[in-house]
This record gives C-alpha cells, structure tokens and sequence, in this order.
C-alpha cells in the first residue's frame, strides 16, 4: 500500500514564472486535499476534491492559483506569475469518504527568489 | 467559524519524563472530528488519532494517550516515557461533520534530549 505522493519534493523559481506541482493520492481514496504550510504554522486548506469534482476553494486560493483532478486519480496544482509570499510547502492529502483520518504526502517546497 | 489552539509553542523535556500537549478548540457544531499529527524533521504529517465528538473515552495505545473532554472543549495528548524519538512538532486538528478539510492549530514542538 503506497501512500501519498507529490512531486517535484523541492521547487526553486523566479518571481514570476508558473510552477505546477502533482499529488498521487492512495488509489482507493476518493477525497484529495491540498494545504499550504508556512514556516512555525500548521497547514491552512487551499481546496479539495470529491473524485474529479472540486468541492471547495479557501480564500487563501487567489485567482492565481488553479487545481486540477482530471480523471478522479491524480491531481494537479499550478500557480501562475509566483511571487515572493507563495514560498511555502504545499501539502496533498487523501481520504476515504466519511470521517476517516486524511493522510498526507511529503510535501513540495516553493521557494521564489 | 472554527478555530483550534495550541497554546504551547515549544516544550522541551528530559527523556523518560512524561510530557502533556494541550489543544482547545472551538466550533459551534455538534458533529465533528479531532485529530493529531506528528511532523518528525523530515517533513511529513503522520496520522496519529482521530476521535469523534460523541465518544469521550480515553484512549490509550502505547506510550501515548490522548483525553477527550467536551466540558472544556479539550483534546489533550499524553507521552509516557518520553523518549529522543518523539521531537517533532505535533499538530492538533478539528474537522466538521463528514471528513471535510481540517482546521489545524500552529503546533506545538517537542524536544526530547537525552
């Protein structure tokens, strides 16, 4: 059983430039999360998705940012025209429907210079 | 709105002392979940509990505990023992009704010395 995981695990860019990160959930996990943690706070939610359909988009997620479950499996979150306050790691997590525990990945650092 | 705090930064302990992790949270529904993480150095958040708000029982697994308490809307997490490998920052976590995005406190780090 493999858990989450995201790619690329680190992330270095230019302000202004679109970075575009992936999360593999657990296969049999309908629900996807992502979450953003800064450094010294826990992980704020972004968005998350039932199989391929987006559920719900935090405030945090500004019209910059966009995500993606094409196909109910793997999902994409990209960030376009990045700036300095983006710098982060970006957290995917996955579920069962219900109540069960969501588990998370390793985790993509951003870092803009 | 909901809100989950963890009002110890930093604790630091001697190995083999027990060691208690507050968490209080706030929500104004009746049906929900509260979770703790563990976040070792290297990154990742595991998956340590999850109880449900209408099951107060203690629970007990291992050198770990945790105690529910609706009264004073706290989930606090017990480590017996401690030892060099529980340092790690731990996160307390709420979430309302079915499974929906979790709501986490600022966390609390745990250092363990030998």
């Amino acid at each position: 059983d493999t858990g989450v995981s995201q790619d690329p695990r680190h992330k270095i860019t230019k302000r202004g430039q679109n970075v575009t990160f992936r999360c593999d959930p657990i296969s049999e996990h309908n629900r996807l999360y992502w979450y953003r943690q800064t450094l010294g706070q826990g992980p704020e939610f972004l968005t998350y998705f039932q199989n391929e359909a987006q559920l719900e988009k935090s405030r945090l997620l500004s019209d910059r940012f966009s995500a993606e479950r094409p196909k109910g499996s793997f999902s994409t979150l990209e960030i376009q025209r990045t700036e300095q306050g983006d710098s982060a790691m970006y957290l995917c997590a996955s579920s069962l429907e219900g109540s069960q525990p969501q588990h998370f990945g390793d985790g993509t650092r951003l870092s803009i210079l | 709105a909901q809100k989950v705090t963890q009002a110890q930064t930093e604790i630091s302990v001697v190995e083999k002392e027990d060691v208690t992790l507050d968490c209080v949270y706030e929500t104004r529904d009746t049906t929900y979940y509260l979770f703790w993480y563990k976040q070792p150095p290297s990154g990742e958040l595991v998956f340590l509990i999850r109880r449900n708000s209408f099951d107060e029982q203690n629970e007990i697994s291992g050198r770990y505990s945790w105690n529910f308490q609706k009264s004073t809307s706290s989930f606090n997490f017990t480590i017996t023992a401690s030892q060099v490998v529980d340092s790690a920052v731990y996160f307390c976590a709420l979430g309302i009704g079915g499974n929906t995005p979790l709501v986490f406190g600022k966390g609390t780090r745990l250092s363990v010395i030998a």
